[in-house]
Order: C-alpha cells, then sequence, then structure tokens
C-alpha cells in the first residue's frame, strides 16, 4: 500500500526567500508524481508532473526533482512571494487507473 | 475550452439522506476520478470511471457509487449519509492512462449535519 508523507507541515518564511518542500512515498513503483497547490476552501491546481522516466521539471520559479530509488521528491520555490501562500500537495500515481496517493501537505506561508 | 466543472458548489444534508454530486471533465477527457478530502487532510481516491465503467476503486463502503455517462461526465452518490462523510469531494478528469497530467475542479463542500 502507497503511503506518502510530506515535511514540513508547515512552513512560514519571508518574501524572496528560496525553499524546499519534502515529499517521500513507500512504493517506487509509481507512474508519475504531482505537485499540487490549494487554497484555502478551493480545489486543486497542478503544478508539476515528473514522470517516472525523469529526475526533475521545471516551471518558472517551481522546480521539482524524484528519486525514485529513495522513494522521495522536492519541490523547490525560488524567490518566494505573498502569492505564494497556499497548501502544497504532492501526490504519487500508481495502479492500472493511476490513482493518486496524496500526502497530508505543506501549508506555506510567505510573509512580506 | 472548459476545465473540470463540479455542481453544486455547497450542500448540505441530514444523516440518512442521500446525495448526488456532478462532474464534467476537461474537454478531450475520458476518464472521471472521484476524491473525498477531509479537513486538514489529503484527498482520499474514492474510484475511477472510464467507458461507463468502475475501473479502479479506493477504500469506501458500497453506500458510494458512482455513473459515467456516454458524454464522459460523472455523478458520485452517497446513500445513508453519515456525519464523517462531511468533507470536500473532488472530481479529476485525465485521458485514459491516467499518466498524464490529471486535472482537478473546484469541488463539492458537503455538510452533514
Amino acid at each position: 500500500k502507497q503511503e506518502v508523507t510530506q515535511i514540513p507541515a508547515a512552513l512560514s518564511v519571508p518574501e524572496g526567500e528560496n525553499l524546499v518542500l519534502n515529499c517521500s512515498f513507500t512504493d517506487s513503483a509509481i507512474y508519475n508524481l504531482q505537485w499540487f497547490r490549494q487554497d484555502p476552501g478551493k480545489g486543486l491546481t497542478s503544478l508539476l508532473l515528473i514522470q517516472s522516466s525523469q529526475r526533475e521539471q521545471t516551471s518558472g520559479r517551481l522546480n521539482a526533482s524524484l528519486d525514485k530509488s529513495s522513494g522521495r521528491s522536492t519541490l523547490y520555490i525560488a524567490a518566494s512571494q505573498p502569492g505564494d501562500s497556499a497548501t502544497y500537495l504532492c501526490a504519487a500515481a500508481t495502479g492500472t487507473a493511476s490513482k493518486l496517493t496524496f500526502g497530508t501537505g505543506t501549508r506555506l506561508q510567505v510573509t512580506l | 475550452d472548459a476545465g473540470v466543472t463540479q455542481s453544486p458548489t455547497h450542500l448540505i444534508k441530514t444523516r440518512g439522506q442521500q446525495v448526488t454530486l456532478r462532474c464534467s471533465p476537461k474537454s478531450g477527457h475520458d476518464t472521471v476520478s472521484w476524491y473525498q478530502q477531509a479537513l486538514g487532510q489529503g484527498p482520499q481516491f474514492i474510484f475511477q470511471y472510464y467507458e461507463e465503467e468502475e475501473r479502479q476503486r479506493g477504500n469506501f463502503p458500497d453506500r458510494f457509487s458512482g455513473h459515467q455517462f456516454p458524454n464522459y461526465s460523472s455523478e458520485l452518490n452517497v446513500n445513508a449519509l453519515l456525519l464523517g462523510d462531511s468533507a470536500l469531494y473532488l472530481c479529476a478528469s485525465s485521458l485514459v492512462g491516467g499518466k498524464e497530467t490529471q486535472y482537478f475542479g473546484p469541488g463539492t463542500r458537503l455538510l452533514v449535519l
């Protein structure tokens, strides 16, 4: 059974800092790993998807890495902004339906 | 290009009632998955529909059932509602195989009193 853990649970940083969010998973037989952003009371916005054959993906100030052998992924956010404040979720896709198993998220607050 | 849409946005029910939630997938997508997200938790997989059949099911009781229509839209039905069914219900759409990005709708917030 796939289990996904995210550390830290919450993080507060001043504007402009670079930061790293961590995600670990127990079953390395994944198709891909996705990072999502969730604003309070809202749905999920897909940020980055890394296929199992890839090591990293970049989009703007975001960079996600994947190390299947160690069961880890990281999301790096450069030059954080107050608008980045949200909960960040990682999810591993497994099985014939590529069902997503989510972590409980990291709640990020970027202060002025 | 419309993304994933869900209706209603909010719903209040009492214990024992039944509820139906609706989802329209992103244009071009043929697969719909449903997730339940309790407060402060990550979403939990309920089931996935493809070609109008349930393809895979998570660890949810038979009170949770679904349907997919020929136009790929989907419904989630929950019978005999319990207080613990209060949650945000999310629909995600993708192409068959699901190895590409899954796109989520805004969710339906269900409150069971």
